[in-house]
């Protein structure tokens, strides 16, 4: 599976928007780009996925670039409960159990 | 629906000795997954299953062993505890179709000391 870096930390203002990139310039052409967060060592919550439009619900909204080797997840208005660890996965479908390759995140601090 | 159910919570066990993580999910999902995560660091996989009667290894299976009899059930049993087993234990479940979301449950905080 194709790799994805992510800086390790990241702070924001309560009300702002927080953008989070994401970096997975070796993504094939079928590998969908999924993001979880993790609050205060919880299970992991799903967020958004999409493969090359921007996706948006009532969470978050998923940027794609076009040639998509990065995306930015971001959350119009950050509150002090967005406060989690962001983790971008790449999956690969039903290929070796749609299992999901976690690496180190980004750790986003929301501050009043 | 409960979701994904992990039991005990938090374990303490003494070297050598044996335990079985349970995990229950009641959305009959196929695919379930056994995840450790160490301190500061990433989730890491153990052992998945893409449905009743098959498993197979993940990153890191070595001191683990999984059956999955049942949709519902994925057990996961830690034999000769060590210290470096001491880790959260997230089990998780996956639908049918490439791209549905994952469902986690809250954790076992195991110790071994």
């Amino acid at each position: 599976d194709a790799k994805t870096t992510q800086p390790p930390s990241m702070d924001c203002a309560e009300g702002r928007a927080a953008n989070l990139p994401c970096n997975h310039s070796t993504i094939s052409g079928n590998e969908y780009v999924y993001w979880y967060r993790q609050i205060h060592s919880q299970g992991p919550q799903y967020i958004i996925h999409g493969l090359k439009n921007n996706e948006t619900n009532e969470m978050a909204s998923l940027i794609i670039t076009e040639d998509r080797k990065s995306s930015t997840l971001i959350l119009p208005h950050a509150t002090l409960r967005d406060t989690a660890v962001y983790y971008c996965i790449l999956l690969l479908g039903e290929t070796s159990g749609s299992r999901l390759t976690f690496g180190e995140g980004t750790q986003l601090t929301v501050n009043p | 629906n409960a979701g994904v159910t992990q039991t005990p919570k938090f374990r303490i066990l003494k070297i050598g000795q044996s335990m079985t993580l349970q995990c229950t999910q009641d959305m009959n999902h196929n695919y379930m997954y056994w995840y450790r995560q160490d301190p500061g660091m990433g989730l890491k996989l153990i052992y998945y299953s893409v449905g009743a009667g098959i498993t197979d290894k993940g990153e890191v299976p070595n001191g683990y062993n999984v059956s999955r009899s049942t949709t519902e059930d994925f057990p996961l049993r830690l034999e000769l505890a060590a210290p470096s087993q001491t880790s959260v234990y997230f089990c998780a479940s996956k639908g049918q179709g490439a791209y549905t979301e994952a469902f986690f449950g809250q954790g076992t905080r195991l110790t071994v000391v």
